[in-house]
């Protein structure tokens, strides 16, 4: 069964660092991974989407990386604004499971 | 990518009733997914809804307690059914990824049984 995992569970750092959360998956056997963006009590925004063939994406301030090998991806916040302020959400599809496996998050806040 | 119209957004409801949500997508969907984020948790896969058959349930999750319809392509509920506080979670639909965007998601509906 899947399992992912996400590092650190919360992080509070000033406005402007650059920083990085972790994702680790136990099957290698994945289609894609998805990093989400959730607000207090809201629904999930995607922020990027890797293939398992992709090694990263990109989107403004964002970048995700995929080792599927070594079942690790990262995602990198450069600039960190309090708008960036949520709880992320890395989730993986595929090792055996239908739909997406979430992890438990990281929750984020930017203080001013 | 696909947008999806879900409500309600919230709801307070009595132990023992029922509530239905509802989720609309903008364009056909062969496959629909029901997750349950229970407080403090992250996101756990109900069951999966193709249109014309029985949903698919996971482990730990029966369809007496949580029927789904999937009437066509662009639409499908969940119901909560016997509620009791334990049910007091967020409740999100989701429509299969494509290459490009990955999955989408409703704006969920936190319901809170009392």
């Amino acid at each position: 069964k899947q399992e992912v995992t996400q590092i650190p569970a919360a992080l509070s750092v000033p406005e402007g660092e650059n920083l990085v959360l972790n994702c680790s998956f136990t099957d290698s056997a994945i289609y894609n991974l998805q990093w989400f963006r959730q607000d207090p009590g809201k629904g999930l925004t995607s922020l990027l989407l890797i293939q398992s063939s992709q090694r990263e994406q990109t989107s403004g301030r964002l970048n995700a990386s995929l080792d599927k090998s070594s079942g690790r991806s990262t995602l990198y916040i450069a600039a960190s604004q309090p708008g960036d302020s949520a709880t992320y959400l890395c989730a993986v599809l595929g090792g055996g499971a239908d739909g997406l496996t979430f992890g438990k998050g990281t929750h984020l806040i930017i203080q001013p | 990518s696909a947008v999806i119209s879900q409500k309600p957004s919230r709801d307070i409801c009595q132990r023992g009733t029922s509530l239905t949500i509802q989720c609309q997508v903008d364009s056909q969907v062969t496959m629909m997914f029901w997750y349950r984020q229970q407080p403090g948790q992250s996101l756990t896969l109900i069951a999966t809804a193709n249109q014309g058959s029985e949903a698919t349930y996971e482990s730990g999750f029966v369809i007496d307690k949580f029927p789904i319809s999937r009437p066509n392509l662009t639409f499908s509920t969940l119901t909560v059914s016997n509620m009791s506080p334990e049910d007091s979670s967020i409740y999100l639909c989701s429509v299969e990824g494509t290459a490009t965007f990955g999955y989408t998601f409703g704006s969920g509906t936190r319901l809170t049984v009392v």
